[in-house]
């Protein structure tokens, strides 16, 4: 089945920096590469996606890249606030719509004020 | 609010016993996903069902069983507790039209 992987497990920036946080995943079936942000003792919920069709996407502070060549994608988040503090967990299926979604194992992002 | 409701919000038993943790999905949301999510591993999905059936199964353990009933709730039974059952179980829907899934609160489960 799909393995996902996420680099770092933890990362700590100064408010206002760039964090990046890197996925690579081994199935190259694969298609579609949802986010989804974690804040403490909260749900999962879903941040930004991004389909195989497109290298990326963004929406306000937050982007996607995508290499499907490669077979790792990332997400980047500009000007950091302290309420970007949270785990985030990156995931791949075969299709969109098909959910069962293969997670990472998640990255805290500390964003120091 | 997600629209998604699971229940017990927590949960401590013994090992060797029996629970039930139940789901709600959102309205019109015929898929109900389980995932099991422990410390060092993450999301785990769990077992899919979709309009009552049972669509996908992933790392679900034979002492784990879930169905989903013709008004679209799910409930997930653990027996044979062991200490490393210990988590927080999520059920998340999904109207299986877009890619997004919508995760409940959780059920944290603590097995002593």
């Amino acid at each position: 089945g799909e393995n996902v992987e996420q680099h770092p497990s933890t990362l700590s920036v100064q408010e206002g920096d760039s964090a990046v946080i890197k996925c690579t995943y081994s199935d190259s079936a694969s298609n579609y590469f949802p986010w989804y942000k974690q804040e403490l003792g909260k749900r999962p919920q879903l941040i930004i996606d991004i389909r195989s069709n497109v290298g990326e996407k963004k929406d306000q502070r937050i982007a996607v890249t995508l290499n499907k060549t490669a077979k790792h994608f990332s997400l980047h988040i500009t000007e950091t606030q302290p309420e970007d503090s949270a785990v985030y967990f990156c995931a791949a299926s075969r299709a969109y719509g098909n959910n069962r979604l293969a997670f990472g194992k998640g990255n805290q992002v500390v964003v120091i004020p | 609010d997600s629209g998604v409701t699971q229940t017990p919000k927590h949960l401590i038993t013994a090992t060797g016993q029996r629970v039930t943790l139940r789901c709600s999905p959102r309205s019109g949301d015929l898929s109900v996903y389980w995932y099991q999510q422990s410390l060092d591993q993450g999301l785990q999905f769990l077992i899919q069902y979709y309009n009552g059936e049972e669509r996908a199964k992933g790392n679900i353990l034979e002492r784990f069983s879930a169905q989903q009933f013709p008004d679209l709730h799910s409930e997930l039974n653990l027996s044979s507790l062991e200490l490393g059952d210990s988590a927080l179980y999520f059920c998340a829907s999904s109207p299986g039209t877009t890619g997004e899934l919508f995760f409940g609160e959780g059920s944290r489960l603590t097995v002593l």
